[in-house]
């Protein structure tokens, strides 16, 4: 199983809205909506912030918003805060016990 | 609430096998509840799924790293450990445990803070 893909950066404004995307295979997000999104701060573990393509964690930000269509998947953050600036990863769920995750993208808050 | 901590050395010599354990906080290790799992990122990289284990004993692994991977538990410490043999600098990363939970909770929820593996002689 290939990673899932990410853009390698995006950026935005405080109060702005972003999007970043994750594309695999068929085989990647058949059958499955089970993606998961995690951010993570420097030096810092990963956070779940969206599991089974829209839910949200308890204690995690209504800013955050997942969907999927197809072969991909995305994650937008409404309202972009300084403290959003960090890394976002996508995951998948492929069967049996296994994940694929995205190689990760870099948000940045100008 | 489940908290994880990894422990185990920081450098491992190429060719040797590689070794950590995740000592589990909150909730018992032999509960039905959780899968344990170790996810990998190598430096400036994604994350990597590597192996998981449920209570049962029963294991799963990443098709591309099952060959020299172990993972295993040992309940009476509250402990999951990994092993991974023929190391190379390419498995040099942060390894985290982490846990997903039983029926159909298929996503990484609790993480320990990793431990950085570096392979180097």
């Amino acid at each position: 199983q290939s990673a899932l893909t990410q853009p390698a950066s995006v950026s935005g404004s405080p109060g702005q809205s972003i999007t970043i995307s994750c594309t695999g295979t068929s085989s990647d997000f058949d059958n499955y909506d089970l993606v998961s999104w995690y951010l993570q701060h420097p030096g810092k573990a990963p956070k779940l912030i969206i599991y089974e393509v829209t839910k949200r964690p308890s204690g995690v930000s209504d800013r955050f918003s997942g969907s999927k269509s197809g072969n991909a998947a995305s994650l937008t953050i409404s309202g972009l805060q300084t403290e959003d600036e960090a890394h976002y990863y996508c995951g998948s769920y492929v069967g049996s016990n296994t994940w694929v995750f995205g190689g990760g993208t870099k948000l940045t808050v100008l | 609430q489940v908290q994880l901590q990894e422990s185990g050395p920081g450098l491992v010599k190429p060719s040797e096998t590689l070794s950590l354990t995740c000592t589990v906080f909150g909730d018992p290790i032999s509960s039905n509840r959780y899968y344990w799992g170790w996810v990998r990122q190598p430096p400036g990289k994604g994350l990597e799924y590597i192996a998981s284990i449920y209570f049962t004993g029963t294991t799963y692994y990443n098709s591309s790293l099952k060959s020299r991977v172990t993972i295993s538990m040992d309940t009476s410490k509250s402990q999951f450990s990994l092993k991974l043999s023929s190391v190379t600098a390419a498995d040099t990363a942060l390894y985290y445990c982490a846990t997903y939970g039983s029926g159909g909770r298929y996503y990484f929820d609790y993480w320990g803070q990793g431990t950085l593996v570096t392979v180097s002689s």
